[in-house]
């Protein structure tokens, strides 16, 4: 059984660039979440994916956008980047409804805005 | 949208010592989850607790959910320096989403 698999682990980019995060989900999960975690603070919900379709999102404006692919993979696309968008992004499968079972995350891409 | 808090933000403690951190809400939960976060990791979950009064234990780990289901605690006993890291609780949707706290960070110094 795979885990969750994320790509860059790593990325510098200047503001007001795009960025695309890329995430794998664990084998058997269909629901995948992306969260952002700022330095000190806890994950913030950002959006949830269920069979290609957005189902929830957080508070965060639309330059943040998402996709699913029928295979439960999942991106993540951040337009017109800004300094406050540095942060650990991080995504997590699930099973719809699952939860009980809670959230199985990858490691997260580390996003620096300069 | 449910705000939950967690104390201490900061937790300082020899090896060997025992220790209790807690996750409150003014809400009641639905389900809790009990998270560790290592540095450059994402969270792992610990635990998922649904019923009031509820304890569970996993090792050295014991979780409690509060009767009314609107608070929780984490107790570690003879803590070691692998239990260092940022502990983080979540509330849990019925939708499947979940609402994070700020976390405890914990350092175990050997």
């Amino acid at each position: 059984e795979t885990g969750v698999t994320q790509s860059p682990t790593h990325l510098i980019k200047t503001r007001g660039q795009q960025v695309t995060l890329r995430c794998s989900s664990q084998s058997g999960h269909n629901t995948v979440s992306w969260y952002q975690q700022a330095l000190g603070q806890g994950p913030q919900f950002i959006f949830q994916y269920y069979r290609e379709e957005e189902n929830g999102r957080g508070n965060f404006p639309p330059r943040f956008s998402g996709l699913q692919f029928p295979n439960y993979s999942s991106e993540l696309n951040v337009n017109a980047l800004e300094l406050d968008d540095s942060a650990l992004y991080l995504c997590a499968s699930s099973l719809k409804n699952s939860a009980y079972y809670g959230y199985t995350f990858g490691s997260g891409t580390r996003l620096t805005v300069v | 949208t449910q705000l939950l808090e967690q104390s201490p933000q900061f937790l300082s403690i020899q090896e060997g010592e025992n220790l209790t951190v807690y996750c409150n809400s003014s809400s009641v939960f639905s389900s809790l989850q009990w998270y560790r976060q290592e540095p450059g990791e994402g969270p792992v979950l610990l635990v998922t607790v649904v019923t009031g009064g509820e304890v569970k234990k996993l090792k050295r780990l014991t979780f409690q959910f509060g009767d009314a289901r609107k608070d929780s605690s984490l107790h570690i006993t003879a803590a070691q320096p692998g239990d260092t890291g940022l502990y983080l609780c979540a509330e849990n949707t019925n939708a499947g989403k979940s609402t994070f706290g700020d976390g405890t960070t914990l350092t175990v110094k050997p």
